[in-house]
Parts: C-alpha cells; structure tokens; sequence
C-alpha cells in the first residue's frame, strides 16, 4: 500500500514570491506520482504528474515539481505566485497499473498575501 | 465537455434515510472511482471498479455500497445516511495511471 504526507497544512506567501509544497511518498513499488488543485467549491485540476523518464515535471499554470526517488519526495514549486494560486493542493500517488486508484496527501492549502 | 458527471450536486438527507449518487464518464475508462473528501482529510476512497462487472473496497467502505451498472456509470448508494456520512463525494474515472479525470462534486448534508 501507498501512502502520501503533505509536510505543510498551510503556507502563506506574498504575491510574486517563491514557494514549495511538500510532499513526501511511501511504497514497497514503483510509484505515479500527481499533483492536483482545488479552487473554493470546485472539484479537483491536474497541475501535473510524473510516470516516467525525466525527473522534472512542468505542469499548468507555471508549476513544476521534481521527483526525488531517494528521498521518496515530488515537491511542488513555482518561481513567483499570484493572488489566484489561492487554493488547496493535494499530492497523490498510485501505483502498478494504477486501476486501484489514488492515494492522496492531506492538501496543502496556500495563501497569497497581497 | 467530455468528463465525469455527478447528479445531484446538492443533497440534504435525514437521519436513516437512502439515496444513490450518480455517476457517468464519457471517455470509455474502464475504471471509475467514488471519494469522499473531509477538511483536513484529503480525499479517501470509498469503492472503486477496476473494470466493468467487478468493484472492490476502499479506505473508507462501512456504510455504502457500489454497482457498476455499465461501462459508462458507477452509482454510489447509502442505505441508512449517518450524519458522520455529511460530506463532498466525488467520483473519477481513469485508463490506467494514465489520467484520472474527476467530477465536480456532491455536496451531502446529513441532518
């Protein structure tokens, strides 16, 4: 079984500052590893994900997120926010062929200071 | 839009009474998923159908039941609603670890 810890309940950063979300996997097998966003009372976006290959992920938005297999860890980072990343993020995993589903992270949810 | 749709998209029950979420994806997945997301919990899944005929548990099965009805719809059902059942309920639907695609949600209230 996988399991998914989301380091930060909340981080609060100023607009057109840097930031990283946490996200730290378990599992005894090669692993998926997503990113998603929840705006207020809307359902879930994928912001990106890594199956395979290159490491380093670029997703919407202007997210990306670097897999570290040694650390078990996909953090998700973005150079400079702004007011509408205003939302929550959950870090999900799933593994083999991935029919059983995701296994999700807490959510991080992130405040844009003005 | 091509996707996942969820009816109904709000819900008050009482106490002790049923209902069936609905769900119906149009991408021809063959697996479909229901969660359940709680503040500060995440999402949790609650059944999943890998492909059409079968269903399995999730993390968080007591007090529900699934019927894949066809390749296209997977129906969510509460017997006997708890108000510890009050909740957003999303489905999904995927092909392989490929993409899962959600829907936008059902917001249940249990008084």
């Amino acid at each position: 079984a996988q399991s998914v810890t989301q380091l930060d309940s909340q981080v609060p950063v100023f607009e057109e500052a840097p930031v990283e979300l946490r996200c730290n996997y378990s599992s005894s097998v090669s692993v998926y590893l997503f990113w998603y966003v929840q705006y207020p009372n809307q359902g879930l976006q994928l912001l990106l994900k890594y199956l395979s290959g290159s490491t380093l992920v670029k997703g919407i938005n202007g997210f990306e997120a670097e897999f570290n297999k040694s650390q078990t860890s996909f953090h998700l980072r973005k150079p400079s926010v702004h007011i509408s990343d205003t939302a929550e993020y959950f870090c999900a995993v799933t593994a083999g062929g991935g029919a059983d589903g995701l296994t999700f992270g807490k959510g991080t949810h992130l405040i844009i200071q003005p | 839009n091509a996707g996942v749709t969820q009816t109904p998209k709000f819900q008050v029950l009482k106490t002790g009474q049923s209902m069936t979420l609905q769900c119906a994806q149009d991408m021809n997945h063959n697996s479909m998923y229901w969660y359940r997301q709680d503040p500060g919990m995440g999402l949790r899944l609650i059944y999943y159908s890998a492909s059409e005929g079968t269903t399995d548990k999730g993390e968080v099965p007591n007090g529900y039941n699934v019927s894949r009805l066809n390749k296209r719809e997977f129906s969510l059902r509460l017997e006997s609603a708890a108000p510890s059942q009050t909740s957003v309920y999303f489905c999904a639907s995927s092909e392989g670890q490929l993409g899962y695609t959600f829907g936008s949600g059902t917001r249940l209230t249990v008084v």
